[in-house]
């Protein structure tokens, strides 16, 4: 199985435009969060949803917005990129019942 | 949200046991330690977790004191390719308090020949 797929592997993105980071699982699981790593830290969760329909905010939510429609996929946007976004964004998904969660591959993001 | 404090860094040598221990003096009840395991250029990965006592399977083993205010992630005779940051997360993980699950910075493990 796939698990949790991400696109692009990377991207360098002008200040000002939008992009969506797209996020796929396959393995049917409720719950699924964004998370941002900046260069030698640990991760920040930005938005995730625990059931399809439902979002939530994170630690550090302003400037991406993220939707739901189904359980698969949960697409993260932002709306106009500034180069404080510049990060990897990782994916992730879990079953709500065991809680541990499974990480994509990540983007790497370059907002100039 | 149980704060963690794992050391930053720690070496250690192909063949030898490697322990590391992080703190969360102001764990819940209903939380769960769980450690992930990052390489470079890849998404964290799920190593193990517990609730009480001791929990082993194929990788490591992971050590809970009766207080629940520390842990120790044990890594048995390593390898080069166990090099890669180590996070220790505490929290309800279950439904949506899986949200609030902090990562906070690892330990970076270095394994020399």
């Amino acid at each position: 199985t796939a698990g949790i797929t991400q696109a692009p592997t990377s991207q360098i993105l002008a200040a000002g435009r939008s992009m969506t980071l797209r996020c796929t699982q396959d393995m049917r699981h409720n719950a699924m969060y964004w998370y941002r790593q900046d260069l030698g830290l640990g991760l920040r969760l930005i938005h995730y949803s625990n059931t399809a329909g439902t979002t939530g905010k994170g630690e550090v939510p302003d400037g991406y917005s993220v939707s739901r429609a189904n359980t698969d996929d949960f697409p993260l946007t932002l709306a106009s990129a500034v180069p404080s976004q510049t990060s990897v964004y990782f994916c992730a998904s879990s079953d709500s019942e065991e809680g541990v969660q499974f990480f994509g591959p990540g983007t790497r993001l370059t907002v100039l | 949200l149980a704060k963690t404090t794992q050391p930053i860094s720690m070496d250690s040598y192909e063949g030898q046991e490697v322990n590391i221990t992080c703190s969360h003096n102001n764990i819940a009840t209903n939380d769960y330690i769980t450690w992930y395991q990052q390489f470079p250029s890849q998404g964290p990965r799920f190593i193990i977790q517990g609730y009480k006592t001791k929990v082993t399977n194929e990788v490591a083993s992971l050590f809970i004191p009766a207080d629940r205010k520390s842990s120790t992630l044990s890594l048995p005779r390593v390898s080069l390719s166990d090099t890669a940051v180590y996070y220790c997360l505490v929290g309800d993980i279950g439904g949506s308090s899986a949200s609030k699950i902090i990562f906070g910075s690892g330990t970076r493990l270095s394994i020399r020949p």
